[in-house]
């Protein structure tokens, strides 16, 4: 059963500065990895789709990479705003099914 | 449109209420999903639809009934419900295949007393 971990849990950092957050997977038989982000008593946006044959992707101030053989994604954000205050979820897929990974909550403090 | 619509965005029942919820989107996706969420907990997947027809159950009680009318709506019919299905319900869709984004509505909030 694929087992999704994130670390840290909760992160709190000044603006400006960059961050990543970590992703861990048990089951490297994946056909992609997702990364999301949730504001609170909201649904999730999509930030990012890194295929398994992919090693990163990027968009904006946000690059994703992937290890499919060590079972690792970071989420790397540059230049942090407090707009980004979120809980951030990577989502590890398989077919028709994500299997989402705990959180990491970041707060921004302007 | 890039929008999933989800209605209510609350809602409070008894156990022993029929209830239902709604989403809709209009992006021409062919695969439609619900979602539960616990507060503090991941998303956890429910049901999925894949050209109006039932792909995945992933065990779900039978107090939770999924029908898909058409390709643009899904709905998830609630009946004798437990104080432990509180919780956010997504609803969730993309195009099939093995590398679609998936596009969230923003969820209702189910109470259930």
């Amino acid at each position: 059963k694929q087992e999704v971990t994130q670390i840290p849990a909760a992160l709190s950092v000044p603006e400006g500065e960059n961050l990543v957050l970590n992703c861990s997977f048990t089951d490297s038989a994946i056909y992609n990895l997702q990364w999301f982000r949730q504001d609170p008593g909201k649904g999730l946006t999509s930030l990012l789709l890194i295929q398994s044959s992919q090693r990163e992707q990027t968009s904006g101030r946000l690059n994703a990479s992937l290890d499919k053989s060590s079972g690792r994604s970071t989420l790397y954000i540059a230049a942090s705003q407090p707009g980004d205050s979120a809980t951030y979820l990577c989502a590890v897929g398989g077919f028709q099914k994500l299997v989402f990974g705990t959180g990491t909550r970041l707060l921004v403090s302007p | 449109d890039t929008e999933v619509t989800q209605t209510p965005k609350h809602l409070v029942m008894g156990m022993t209420n029929k209830k239902s919820l709604k989403c809709e989107q209009h992006m021409g996706h062919r695969a439609m999903y619900w979602y539960k969420q616990k507060a503090k907990k991941p998303p956890e997947l429910m049901f999925v639809y894949s050209y109006e027809k039932l792909s995945i159950n992933e065990s779900v009680p039978s107090r939770f009934s999924p029908e898909c009318p058409n390709s643009s709506l899904l709905n998830l019919h609630l009946h004798a419900l437990q104080p432990e299905d509180s919780a956010l319900y997504l609803c969730a869709s993309s195009q099939p295949g093995l590398n679609e984004k998936l596009f969230f509505g923003s969820g209702t909030q189910l109470s259930v007393l």
